[in-house]
């Protein structure tokens, strides 16, 4: 079946735009992850959505980075007014559950982001 | 808080060789197990998991991995490796619905 998706593969924008990223996570999985990975770095998880459940924010770095989900499906994330350094591989993961023996992460292919 | 180091950014390793990647982790909770692997331009796909049960764990492609609670680890081996082990391999821990990814380890097979 379809795995998760993401748009747009790559995204070029200037310093001070907002940027929208997209996730299509695999249907009828209820958990779904955005992390960012820097050039060299691990990945980094930035939220995560469980449901109907209030979204698990803490690890956002600032407060332009907001994200929603909408119908418990699609996801999106958006960066406001970005940065140089909010250049990366921001990258959407899918899971059936958070807990049990379902607790595996499908990830998509991930969005490139440079900021100019 | 929970984090993961790997301490080997890069292996590089002949074919048929034997390789270990290394993972340590901290955490003052129970935490699930996990081993990712990225191949060249690819996403990250899951190679193998502990989440309880017998600590030693098989993967895909030959790949297996040791729970040591004691030695907080979880390394990675596979007996002879292939050319097409050439990846990246992210070692992460997962509690309370969050993961912590390791900064990944690059296994460069050479013929």
């Amino acid at each position: 079946g379809a795995g998760v998706s993401q748009s747009p593969s790559n995204k070029v924008t200037e310093k001070g735009k907002d940027v929208e990223l997209r996730c299509d996570p695999i249907s009828g999985h209820t958990a779904l992850y955005w992390y960012r990975q820097s050039l060299g770095q691990g990945l980094e998880f930035l939220i995560y959505f469980q449901g109907n459940s209030a979204p698990d924010k803490s690890g956002l770095p600032s407060d332009r980075f907001s994200a929603e989900r909408t119908g418990g499906s699609v996801s999106t994330l958006t960066i406001q007014r970005t940065q140089q350094e909010d250049s990366a591989v921001y990258l959407c993961a899918s899971s059936l559950a958070s807990t049990g023996s379902s607790y595996e992460q499908y990830f998509g292919p991930g969005t490139r982001l440079t900021v100019t | 808080a929970q984090s993961v180091t790997q301490l080997d950014s890069q292996v590089p390793v002949f074919e048929e060789a034997p390789v270990e990647l290394r993972c340590n982790y901290s955490s003052s909770v129970s935490v699930y197990l996990f081993w990712y692997v990225q191949y060249p331009n690819q996403g990250l796909q899951l190679l193998l998991k502990y989440l309880s049960g017998s600590t030693l764990v098989k993967g895909i492609n030959g790949f297996e991995a040791e729970f040591n609670k004691s030695q907080t680890s979880f390394h990675l081996r596979k007996p002879s490796v292939h050319i097409s082990d050439t990846a990246e391999y992210f070692c992460a821990v997962g509690a309370f619905n969050k993961f912590y990814f390791g900064s990944g380890t690059k296994l460069n097979v050479k013929p």
